[in-house]
């Protein structure tokens, strides 16, 4: 069972657009999110995150939103470059019970940036 | 700084045959973690500690071990190669837990 799904597996858009990557979450108990961006053949690094106790976090080009009543959140990209070309992971981790302090990652959004 | 060491990168072995999978970081995290990342998967949890000395299954354990005897090293153990191994392994650490990972550059094992 996913907790974390990230349902388009691509994207494209063309550079200076607006990029948006979605995604949503089962477990009531995450309340702590965060975006993960990937190269090929280099491990993920840290993009932003947002804890539930806010509705959106800004740095930079980035912005992420988080709706928890939808348990919905959505990293914005504007505007987009060719160098953002990548894939994209959600990630979530839940404060207390189980697989506390643990991050549980979606699939994945491969995200291309057409110059 | 380094970060988060893993060697090999790259690795091709026999059916039951063993490897070990090396990570190291010099960031002093107590959190440290294996993952791994199927074609088109997430990042799925393999193992993980919370300090030297203190190690714990995440969601796919089978057919790995792990150790921890210091703050620096989280070793993977592969004991009987199988075909459902090959993947790509990432190694992460952090401060506390479930936040701000610091990955490794993976290693691409493929089991033949």
């Amino acid at each position: 069972d996913q907790q974390v799904k990230q349902n388009s597996p691509s994207l494209s858009v063309q550079e200076g657009r607006i990029s948006i990557l979605n995604c949503d979450y089962t477990n009531s108990m995450f309340d702590y999110f965060l975006w993960y961006k990937k190269y090929p053949a280099e491990g993920p690094t840290f993009l932003i995150s947002i804890s539930s106790i806010k509705d959106k976090n800004e740095d930079g080009r980035f912005t992420v939103f988080l709706n928890k009543s939808a348990k919905h959140l959505s990293l914005h990209i504007v505007p987009s470059q060719p160098g953002d070309s990548a894939v994209y992971f959600c990630a979530a981790s839940a404060s207390s019970g189980a697989g506390s302090y643990q991050l549980t990652f979606g699939k994945g959004t491969k995200l291309s940036v057409i110059p | 700084n380094a970060g988060v060491t893993q060697t090999p990168k790259f690795r091709i072995l026999k059916i039951g045959q063993s490897m070990t999978l090396q990570c190291t970081q010099d960031m002093n995290h107590n959190y440290m973690y294996w993952y791994r990342q199927d074609p088109g998967m997430g990042l799925k949890l393999i193992y993980y500690s919370v300090g030297a000395g203190i190690t714990d299954k995440g969601e796919v354990p089978n057919g790995y071990n792990v150790s921890r005897s210091t703050t620096e090293d989280f070793p993977l153990r592969l004991e009987l190669a199988a075909p459902s191994q090959t993947s790509v392994y990432f190694c992460a650490s952090s401060w506390t837990g479930g936040y701000g990972y610091t990955f490794g550059s993976g290693t691409r094992l493929t089991v033949v």
